[in-house]
């Protein structure tokens, strides 16, 4: 049974601060990883796709990378911003087409 | 404007009421999904449906049914056999399995 498993539950940096958010997970067969924003009380937002076949995508500020044979994937944010404070989530599309997620980082970006 | 809804946005039930939650998307997907959250563990899925008139149980479909007639709508009924509903509920969808997945804004669901 996959099993995702985010590192740290909780990140408090100052503005301005390059952070890195990890994520792994237990069966390398995957079809995809992605990663998702999630704010208090809303449902999640898409920031990155990355196939099993890349190592890494880009969009603005993020930056998430893939490694997928020793099950593990980053979640990079340059230059943080109070507005970057949020839930985020990563889960792994597996064996019957089901994405099983990780319990998420909360990150908080202080003034 | 493409994407998804939900509603209600907040429900409350008494205890042995089936209740049902909408979800509808205008995104010609395929594919999409229900979870539940609740605090500290990770979304759990509930049910799936890959195509119309058709649609598989997840990790955690007991206590829960759905339907799928049309390719827009994918409602949940929480019924009474579900012995602890108060969470979040989400409602996703996707092109085709293995692709991105899209959400909806939620439910939350109470108990009374």
């Amino acid at each position: 049974k996959q099993e995702v498993t985010q590192i740290p539950a909780a990140l408090s940096v100052p503005e301005g601060e390059n952070l890195v958010l990890n994520c792994s997970f237990t069966d390398s067969a995957i079809y995809n990883l992605q990663w998702f924003r999630q704010d208090p009380g809303k449902g999640l937002t898409s920031l990155l796709l990355i196939q099993s076949s890349q190592r890494e995508q880009t969009s603005g500020r993020l930056n998430a990378s893939l490694d997928k044979s020793s099950g593990r994937s980053t979640l990079y944010i340059a230059a943080s911003q109070p507005g970057d404070s949020a839930t985020y989530l990563c889960a792994v599309t597996g064996g019957g087409n089901k994405l099983t997620f990780g319990t998420g980082t909360q990150l908080k970006v202080e003034l | 404007d493409g994407g998804i809804t939900q509603s209600p946005k907040y429900l409350f039930r008494k205890e042995g009421q089936n209740v049902t939650l909408s979800c509808e998307q205008n995104l010609n997907h395929d594919a999409m999904y229900w979870y539940r959250q609740d605090p500290g563990q990770g979304l759990r899925l509930i049910y799936y449906s890959q195509i119309v008139n058709d649609f598989q149980k997840g990790d955690i479909a007991e206590g829960y049914s759905v339907s799928r007639e049309k390719k827009e709508s994918f409602p949940l009924t929480v019924t009474s056999a579900q012995k602890n509903p108060t969470a979040f509920y989400l409602c996703a969808s996707s092109i085709n399995p293995n692709n991105e997945q899209f959400f909806g804004p939620g439910t939350r669901l109470t108990v009374l």
